[in-house]
């Protein structure tokens, strides 16, 4: 069974512009959660997916959004990059909440 | 609601020796408790999990952990430290609160292993 996926695995922007991040769950997994991992904050949840539809959101600015499609694929974007953005973003999918997740590699993302 | 606090940020111990590694927890109703383990530049890998099965839980790799509710504690243990077992630690909590259910990572510890 392929794990998650997370596409691509680096990318490096400039301040102002935007990105999307991709990931690809487990097959038969429907819950999509993605979180931003640095050096001074740790793991920080940003949200959560299920069925295409929002259900979890943390605590980032609107510039933060996702979506999620009828395969269970799912998207990050950021809007009107800054520094302080530069992270991994991690990708994780689930059977059901509170079963445990499976996290893919990351992107890693450097705004310049 | 609910929190996870790690006890120590970093942990050295030689390898074949014992590892622990404490994490306590706080939660209103009946969590979910979680270790993962990260190498370097890579995911999170799911160690075990706790959902109110039994209290000791194995994982992968001969860690194991035991949930003790008095205590409020999810330490993670492994009798014999192995040099690959050098990674960074999470422990998570998850559960029902107002709002929905949410999940909580530990600030991380990180084992190193001495030869």
């Amino acid at each position: 069974k392929a794990g998650v996926t997370q596409t691509p695995r680096y990318l490096i922007k400039t301040r102002g512009q935007q990105v999307t991040l991709s990931c690809s769950p487990i097959s038969g997994h429907r819950s999509v959660s993605w979180y931003q991992q640095t050096p001074g904050q740790g793991l920080q949840f940003l949200f959560e997916y299920f069925s295409e539809t929002q259900r979890n959101k943390g605590n980032f600015p609107g510039r933060f959004s996702g979506r999620q499609f009828s395969n269970s694929r799912s998207e990050m974007n950021v809007s009107t990059l800054e520094l302080g953005d530069s992270a991994l973003y991690l990708c994780a999918s689930s059977l059901a909440q509170g079963s445990g997740a499976f996290f893919g590699q990351g992107t890693r993302l450097t705004v310049v | 609601a609910q929190s996870v606090t790690q006890l120590d940020s970093h942990v050295s111990v030689s390898e074949g020796t014992p590892v622990l590694l404490r994490c306590n927890y706080s939660s209103s109703y009946s969590p979910s408790l979680f270790w993962y383990v990260q190498h370097p530049n890579k995911g999170l890998q799911l160690l075990l999990k706790y959902t109110s099965a039994a209290t000791l839980v194995k994982g992968i790799n001969g860690f194991e952990a035991e949930f003790k509710k008095s205590e409020t504690s999810f330490h993670l243990t492994k009798p014999s430290a192995h040099m690959s077992d050098a990674a960074e630690y999470f422990c998570v909590v998850s559960d029902m609160e107002t709002g929905g259910f949410k999940t909580i990572f530990g600030a991380g510890t990180r084992l190193f292993v001495k030869a």
